[in-house]
């Protein structure tokens, strides 16, 4: 079956620094992806998609990289705030289901 | 434009006792996923709901159900509550289901005592 992995489980970046969040996906079918912010006590929230015939999206102050080759996705935050503490999931959609990762935890350090 | 959102936001059941779970959708979506969320298991997918019929469905028993009204509001009802099954429950509205963006609600906190 589908299987969404993360390379790191938690990243403490200082603010200010540049976040790189990794992920990994195995179904090379899945042609959408969605990265989500998830804070203590709330859904999930949208932060940015990219299908599967672009390589790169960029929105505000974050980037997503799709590297279908090795099947590897990254949502790259520029100038990492304090309010970008969460925990950050990336989804692949097959059919009409999405796989999701356990989720990486960013800690910003003052 | 309304959020998705999900009522209610808490609750505290018994086991062997059985619970209902609302969503509304942002409107004009007219997919609904469900989703279960415990504390290492990620987000686990239960089902799918287009246009009141269920399109997909996850690896949850039997006693996981659910149904789409005509308004594309969503329910997800389990039954014979077992300790297992405290969890953040949450839903999912997009317009088509498939290649489209999702937006997640707040999510219903199930605890089972």
């Amino acid at each position: 079956g589908e299987s969404v992995g993360l390379h790191l489980p938690t990243l403490s970046v200082q603010e200010g620094d540049n976040s790189i969040i990794n992920c990994a996906y195995s179904n090379s079918a899945s042609d959408y992806f969605i990265w989500y912010k998830q804070e203590s006590g709330k859904g999930p929230q949208f932060i940015i998609d990219i299908r599967s015939n672009m390589d790169k999206r960029q929105g505000q102050r974050v980037t997503v990289l799709l590297n279908k080759t090795v099947k590897h996705l990254s949502l790259q935050i520029a100038a990492t705030q304090p309010g970008d503490s969460a925990v950050y999931f990336c989804a692949e959609n097959t059919g009409n289901q999405f796989y999701f990762g356990t989720g990486t935890s960013l800690t910003v350090i003052p | 434009k309304a959020g998705v959102t999900q009522t209610p936001r808490y609750l505290i059941k018994t086991r062997g006792q059985q619970v209902t779970l609302s969503c509304s959708p942002i409107s004009g979506h007219r997919s609904v996923s469900w989703y279960q969320q415990t504390p290492g298991q990620g987000l686990q997918f239960l089902f799918e709901y287009f246009s009141e019929t269920q399109r997909n469905k996850g690896n949850f028993p039997g006693r996981f159900s659910g149904r789409q009204f005509s308004n594309s509001r969503s329910e997800m009802n389990v039954s014979t509550l077992e300790l297992g099954d405290s969890a953040l429950y949450l839903c999912a509205s997009s317009f088509w289901g498939e290649n489209t963006e999702a937006f997640f609600g707040q999510g219903t906190r199930l605890t089972v005592v």
